[in-house]
């Protein structure tokens, strides 16, 4: 069976720090990588796509990939208290079906 | 960005009864996805649907509960039918999305069962 894996926190952080948060997988063949954040009571909001290995930014957000290790990373920096959510990693095991992690849950503390 | 409308947002049903749930999306699309998202849980895929064909059901889903409609590229519904409380979740629907390299989500349907 295919898995995605994430702690599911909460992981406390306070204003203005680093939020690291990260993702295993087991499906070795798998090529692409999605980071979601998701508000209580809202759909999922797609923040960062990875197809490679290595680091890709977006503004405060960082996405790392290493296939070898099969993990994902997701760095949030100067994290805010509207960054407080659940954040699913999801990952495309082919087919464009995407394999869903548990979550992990960001609390930023003002 | 695509735009999907879904509808309902929210639903309180009897036990025995089925919801159509539709989206539309404001663009073409191949796949249109069905997701369940149970109380506490992560999103679980329940199946592909495309124009033209019958759609592709994920191990743990059958046609005969959940009846996918795909009339034609813009447009998808999905039946949850003879619910039972076990079906209270949220649904949505997905379409992938090339301009933001991912995918986009309906707004999703709160089905509660009683």
């Amino acid at each position: 069976q295919k898995e995605v894996e994430q702690n599911s926190g909460p992981l406390s952080v306070p204003e203005g720090a680093i939020a690291s948060l990260n993702c295993t997988y087991s499906d070795r063949g798998s090529q692409s990588f999605f980071w979601y954040r998701q508000y209580s009571g809202k759909s999922p909001e797609l923040i960062m796509s990875i197809y490679s290995n290595g680091d890709k930014e977006d503004g405060r957000f960082t996405a790392q990939l290493n296939k070898a290790s099969q993990y994902v990373s997701l760095l949030i920096r100067d994290s805010q208290p509207s960054d407080s959510a659940t954040y699913l990693c999801a990952v495309n095991t082919g087919f464009q079906k995407l394999v869903f992690g548990t979550g992990t849950r960001l609390l930023v503390s003002p | 960005s695509a735009v999907i409308s879904q509808k309902p947002s929210r639903d309180i049903c009897q036990r025995g009864t089925s919801l159509t749930i539709q989206c539309q999306v404001d663009s073409q699309v191949t796949m249109m996805f069905w997701y369940r998202q149970q109380p506490g849980q992560s999103l679980t895929l329940i199946a592909t649907a495309n124009q033209g064909s019958e759609a592709t059901y994920e191990s743990g889903f059958v046609i005969d509960k959940f009846p996918i409609s795909r009339p034609n590229l813009t447009f998808s519904t999905l039946t949850v039918s003879n619910m039972s409380p076990e079906d209270s979740s949220i649904y949505l629907c997905s379409v992938e999305d090339r301009a933001l390299y991912g995918y986009t989500f309906g707004s999703g349907t709160r089905l509660t069962v009683v």
